[in-house]
């Protein structure tokens, strides 16, 4: 089954608007990790999160880590036709396994 | 960047035939994983190792096979490919929970 529940599927926006993508699990995550797909291409590790309540940006990009460790989101600010591509959040597991949510494709109009 | 290969990048192939699609890397992590992915949908884990003599199966159900012989080789192989073998499979290593993937093979079974 699912581990990891990732919303919304797809995503429009055009450029220079916020985008928002979010991850929910019903277990208790011990790490969540965000990986980016650019189209036709393979999945590049963006970050890795950990502790309870973490925040982590990178440029535009605001990572964040639920209090309770059962959610996570990604926000772009003011995206540009270059963030095109399939996010996914990444659960972690005990014997090293990791499960990925379905993935926000999301597309910008410029 | 992580030095993960994977050949061929791409294949077509009569049903039937016995397939096998090559993975290595070159950074001597142990963990090695084969995703399957069909386009715009999510990663699937078909097999996994965690060293020499060490596979999984993993959550999709899968035909394919693989060996693990070597640290850094982890070939996948198909004894008789179908028309429902048709995706993307994705080869990927780690260092911790990080992963690092290959730029894939797309197989096309006629």
């Amino acid at each position: 089954g699912q581990q990891v529940m990732q919303i919304p599927q797809y995503q429009h926006v055009q450029e220079g608007e916020d985008f928002t993508t979010y991850c929910n699990s019903s277990t208790t995550l011990s790490n969540i990790q965000w990986y980016k797909q650019r189209p036709g291409g393979h999945p590049v590790f963006l970050i890795q999160l950990v502790k309870s309540g973490e925040v982590k940006k990178q440029k535009r990009l605001t990572f964040q880590f639920g209090e309770a460790k059962k959610n996570s989101s990604l926000h772009i600010t003011a995206t540009q036709t270059t963030d095109v591509g399939t996010y996914f959040c990444v659960k972690g597991s005990t014997l090293g396994r990791l499960y990925f949510g379905r993935g926000t494709q999301l597309t910008v109009w410029p | 960047e992580a030095d993960i290969y994977q050949t061929p990048r791409y294949l077509v192939i009569g049903t039937g035939k016995k397939i096998t699609l090559e993975c290595s890397q070159t950074m001597g992590h142990d963990k090695m994983y084969w995703y399957q992915q069909d386009p715009g949908m999510e990663l699937h884990l078909i097999h996994y190792s965690y060293g020499v003599n060490s596979t999984e199966k993993g959550d999709l159900s899968s035909e394919s096979t693989v060996s693990r012989i070597r640290t850094e080789h982890f070939p996948l192989t198909l004894e008789s490919a179908r028309p429902s073998h048709t995706s993307q499979y994705l080869c990927a290593s780690s260092a911790g929970q990080k992963l690092f993937f290959g730029s894939g093979t797309q197989l096309s079974v006629l």
